[in-house]
C-alpha cells in the first residue's frame, strides 16, 4: 500500500508568481484534503475534494484553487504569490465513505516566496 | 470563529518525567484526533475518540475526551526521547466534516 506523495519537495518563487502542487492520494482513498502550515502553526484547512468536486473550503482567497483527477490524485494551484503564502503545503487524504475521516498526510511541500 | 487551543504551547521535560497537554474547543466537536509532527516531518495521526468521556490507552500514551465533547488531554507517562515532536489535537465541529486542528504543544526531552 502506497501512502501519500506531494511534489516537489521544495520551491522557491517570487512574489507574483504562480505555483502549482501536486498530490497522490493513499491507494483506496477518495478524498483529499490540502493544508497550510506556517512555521511555528498549525495545520489550517484550506480546501477538500471528494469525487472531483469542491466539498468545503476554509478561510483562503480564491486564488488558492485546487483539482482532483479520476485517480483521486489532486493539485493545489495559487495565483499571485505574496510573501505570506511562504509555508509548508500539506496534502492529506482519507476514505470519507468508510465512515472515519482520519487524514493521512504527505511530507509537504516546503514554499518560499521572495 | 471555530477554533481549538491547546495548552501549554511548550513543555520541556526531563526524560522519565510526565507530560500532558490540554486541548479546548470553542464549540462541540463530533469527533476528536490526536497528530504527532516530528521536527521536520508531517503530522501522523495517533488516535481518535467519539465518545463523550471516552478514555484511551496506547502504552504510555492515555487520550481523553470531555464529557462536553468541548475538551481533551492527552498525557504521557515516563516520557522518552523519541517522544519528542509537536503533539495536535484536531477536530470537526458539528455539521461541518473538515478537520480544525488545535495550535499545537511542542514537547523537548532534556536527556
Amino acid at each position: 500500500e502506497t501512502g501519500v506523495t506531494q511534489s516537489p519537495t521544495h520551491l522557491i518563487k517570487t512574489r507574483g508568481q504562480q505555483v502549482t502542487l501536486r498530490c497522490s492520494s493513499q491507494s483506496g482513498h477518495n478524498t483529499v484534503s490540502w493544508y497550510q502550515q506556517a512555521l511555528g502553526q498549525g495545520p489550517q484547512f484550506i480546501f477538500q475534494y471528494y469525487r472531483e468536486e469542491e466539498n468545503g473550503r476554509g478561510n483562503f482567497p480564491p486564488r488558492f484553487s485546487g483539482l482532483q483527477f479520476p485517480n483521486y490524485s489532486s493539485e493545489l494551484n495559487v495565483n499571485a504569490l505574496e510573501l505570506d503564502d511562504s509555508a509548508l503545503y500539506l496534502c492529506a487524504s482519507s476514505a470519507l465513505l468508510s465512515g472515519a475521516n482520519v487524514l493521512t498526510f504527505g511530507a509537504g511541500s516546503r514554499l518560499t516566496v521572495l | 470563529g471555530q477554533q481549538v487551543m491547546q495548552i501549554p504551547q511548550y513543555q520541556h521535560v526531563q526524560e522519565g518525567e510526565d507530560f500532558t497537554t490540554y486541548c479546548n474547543s470553542s464549540t462541540t466537536l463530533s469527533n476528536i484526533q490526536w497528530y504527532k509532527q516530528r521536527p521536520g516531518g508531517h503530522p501522523v495521526f495517533l488516535i481518535q475518540l467519539v465518545k463523550s468521556g471516552e478514555v484511551k490507552k496506547q502504552k504510555r500514551l492515555t487520550f481523553q475526551f470531555g464529557e462536553a465533547k468541548k475538551n481533551s488531554s492527552l498525557h504521557i507517562t515516563a516520557t522518552q526521547t523519541t517522544d519528542v515532536g509537536t503533539y495536535f489535537c484536531a477536530g470537526p465541529f458539528f455539521g461541518n466534516e473538515k478537520l480544525t486542528f488545535g495550535t499545537g504543544t511542542r514537547l523537548t526531552i532534556i536527556p
